[in-house]
């Protein structure tokens, strides 16, 4: 099993570029996640799949839209990157929606200039 | 709005010290209670605490959840290199009647231990 993957692992774009950060997971979890760190941030949650086919807002969704494509499969896209977006972004899924058995991805690492 | 606050933001000890983490929280709908360890990339897991399951240890490591205080403490004793890393605490929060939890995370401790 890979467990969560990410796609890509680092990544430039300039102010006002788009671009899709893919996640999967091959563990047939239901429930998929979207976070991003900040130095002294912690992890903030930007929007979250209970199941497939359903998709909702967490702490930070501002300037983010996210496509549960399938059970396996949860993209997050900047449709108009900022510097402000500059972040490691982590996706994680898990069986039954519960924190104890949250599996994350290794993070994309994404400067915006 | 839900918090989570850990403390101290950092911690630099000499290896074979014990340390104390500590995370605190205030949110709604609490399910439960986690601590991850994070050293270069992704977060792995150590412990979930629950009403059921307060106390948790592993090898060198401990943890207790008081629901009164709404704290959480992280023991590691006899501290070694392979320890440094950052500690985040993270909060399980009942989300749905599907039993569906997200987590909200602290600002999380970096740990560091000196040969």
């Amino acid at each position: 099993n890979a467990g969560v993957t990410q796609t890509p692992k680092f990544q430039v774009l300039k102010t006002g570029q788009s671009m899709t950060l893919q996640c999967a997971q091959d563990m047939n979890h239901n429930s998929m996640y979207w976070y991003r760190q900040d130095p002294g941030m912690g992890l903030r949650l930007i929007y979250y799949s209970a199941s497939e086919g359903t998709t909702d807002k967490g702490e930070v969704p501002n300037g983010y839209n996210v496509s549960r494509l399938n059970k396996r499969e949860f993209s997050l896209r900047l449709e108009s990157a900022a510097p402000s977006q500059t972040s490691v972004y982590f996706c994680a899924s898990s069986e039954m929606g519960r924190g104890g058995d949250i599996y994350f991805g290794p993070g994309t690492r994404l400067l915006v200039l | 709005e839900d918090k989570v606050v850990q403390s101290p933001l950092s911690l630099v000890v000499h290896e074979g010290d014990t340390v104390t983490l500590n995370c605190s929280y205030e949110v709604t709908n609490f399910r439960s209670l986690l601590w991850y360890k994070q050293e270069k990339k992704a977060p792995t897991f150590l412990f979930m605490l629950t009403s059921s399951g307060i106390e948790k240890k592993s090898g060198r490591l401990s943890s207790i959840l008081d629901k009164k205080e709404l704290s959480s403490i992280l023991n590691i004793t006899a501290t070694q290199t392979g320890d440094s890393a950052i500690y985040l605490c993270a909060v399980g929060i009942f989300i749905s009647n599907f039993g569906n939890e997200k987590l909200t995370f602290g600002t999380g401790t970096r740990l560091t231990i000196i040969p």
